[in-house]
């Protein structure tokens, strides 16, 4: 069974503080993706990455960068922290993007910056 | 980017009521996937879908693709508060990444 993790379920943080997200996988998928979930938009994709130190933007990727030095841990940084940036952050990864296969999810971290 | 659209945004049903969800794309896809994410979880995967025309089944949930493969439906039969939960579906065109849907957030009254 294929197990994503993340480092926090919740988190508190400070408009202006850096904030680091962290997802790890034990499957060796190759792809990896950053996801934010709000209400009534779904999912939006922050940045992904098909390979270790490969990075690609998503479809929101401004006040975020990503990190993967690892096949199996993506992380999510937030340089300067703002309160638009209170979200539901959810990390998933994919064996073969091309295959077009499930994607399994962490359980997510909810960030709020005050 | 690509826009997918679902509908309903909610909906609440008595339990033993059916519940349809639709997903909707103004672009030809290459397949679509529905997710279901219970209050608090995150979302875990259900099925897949490929073929235009393609009707899947699983118990109680009848997933179909459009003939065009532009649209797809979720259907549950005689729903039960274990239904509760947003369902998403998220589609790919062809070679790009999957773009989720708004989802659509069941309620079950008991």
């Amino acid at each position: 069974d294929v197990k994503v993790t993340q480092s926090s379920r919740y988190l508190v943080k400070r408009t202006g503080e850096k904030v680091f997200l962290e997802c790890v996988q034990d499957m060796d998928h190759e792809n990896m993706f950053w996801y934010r979930q709000d209400p009534g938009l779904g999912l939006r994709l922050i940045y992904f990455s098909y390979d270790v130190k490969m990075k690609e933007k998503g479809d929101i990727p401004e006040g975020y960068s990503v990190s993967r030095e690892k096949k199996e841990r993506f992380s999510l940084i937030l340089e300067s922290a703002s309160t638009n940036q209170t979200s539901m952050y959810l990390c998933a990864s994919i064996k073969d993007r091309a295959g077009q296969e499930t994607q399994y999810f962490g359980p997510g971290t909810r960030l709020l910056v005050l | 980017g690509q826009q997918v659209m679902q509908i309903p945004q909610y909906q609440h049903v008595q339990e033993g009521e059916d519940f349809t969800t639709y997903c909707n794309s103004s672009t030809t896809l290459s397949n679509i996937q529905w997710y279901k994410q219970r209050p608090g979880g995150h979302p875990v995967f259900l099925i897949q879908l490929v073929k235009s025309g393609e009707v899947k089944k699983q118990k109680r949930l009848t997933f179909q693709f459009g003939e065009a493969k532009k649209n797809s439906s979720l259907h549950i039969t005689a729903t039960q508060t274990t239904d509760v939960g947003t369902y998403f579906c998220a589609v790919s065109y062809y070679g790009q990444n999957f773009v989720f849907g708004p989802g659509t957030r069941l309620s079950v009254l008991p």
